[in-house]
């Protein structure tokens, strides 16, 4: 069963801020949160992942609430090709120190222009 | 970022019959993982892969159906056996690096099937 929850869709302007959140307020203390994106007829592709703090890469930024139930994936300027559907997941650890990402439904960003 | 090929790219197949993905990494690395990506579905891991082991499935998948191959540290093989049209998906083969920042997982294109 999927550990996250996103809204189905959402829409926004080129050039503007693209804020996604995602709810997970079953994580476990030493479960990650990561985010993919997934663009038509393509394999997935990753973008950022964390534990409890906020990270910043060159694609995005993920922010953390303090109670790690929730995150938000911001893309500071969003364009055209930022059209995908984007992946909340969480990983857990399995027994053998085994990790599996555990997917929900994702949100499809559409980017207006 | 390991970069992953697959093929074939995409198959239409009949039922009954079998079809072997092959999955190849540009680096050596541990763990593989084979993916399921139904029409309009997310994804779902079918098994993970590590090489001179045997592949652990997950709940719903038998290594009968989803017999999977790990012969190196650069190449898998899933092969989806005595299809029916049940089995039409995007098969995805992903890999896990250790990044800077931790475990990173990368995919490759898939491999698109159909079975009529």
């Amino acid at each position: 069963d999927a550990k996250t929850t996103q809204p189905p869709s959402m829409d926004c302007a080129e050039g503007r801020a693209a804020n996604l959140p995602c709810n997970h307020s079953t994580i476990s203390g030493n479960e990650y949160v990561y985010w993919y994106r997934q663009i038509h007829s393509q394999g997935p592709q990753y973008i950022i992942h964390g534990l409890k703090n906020n990270e910043t890469n060159e694609m995005a930024s993920l922010i953390i609430t303090e109670d790690r139930k929730s995150s938000t994936l911001i893309l500071p300027h969003a364009t055209l090709r930022d059209t995908a559907v984007y992946y909340c997941i969480v990983r857990v650890f399995r027994a053998g120190n085994n990790r599996k990402l555990i997917w929900g439904l994702g949100t499809s960003l559409a980017v207006n222009p | 970022s390991a970069v992953i090929s697959q093929k074939p790219s995409r198959d239409i197949c009949q039922r009954g019959t079998s079809l072997t993905i092959q999955c190849q990494v540009d680096s050596q690395v541990t763990m593989m993982f084979w993916y399921r990506q139904q029409p309009g579905q997310s994804l779902t891991l079918i098994a993970t892969a590590n090489q001179g082991s045997e592949a652990t499935y997950e709940s719903g998948f038998v290594i009968d159906k989803f017999p999977i191959s790990r012969p190196n540290l650069t190449f898998s093989t899933l092969t989806v056996s005595n299809m029916s049209p049940e089995d039409s998906s995007i098969y995805l083969c992903s890999v896990e690096e250790l990044g800077v920042r931790g475990y990173e997982q990368y995919f490759g294109p898939g491999t698109r099937l159909t079975v009529t």
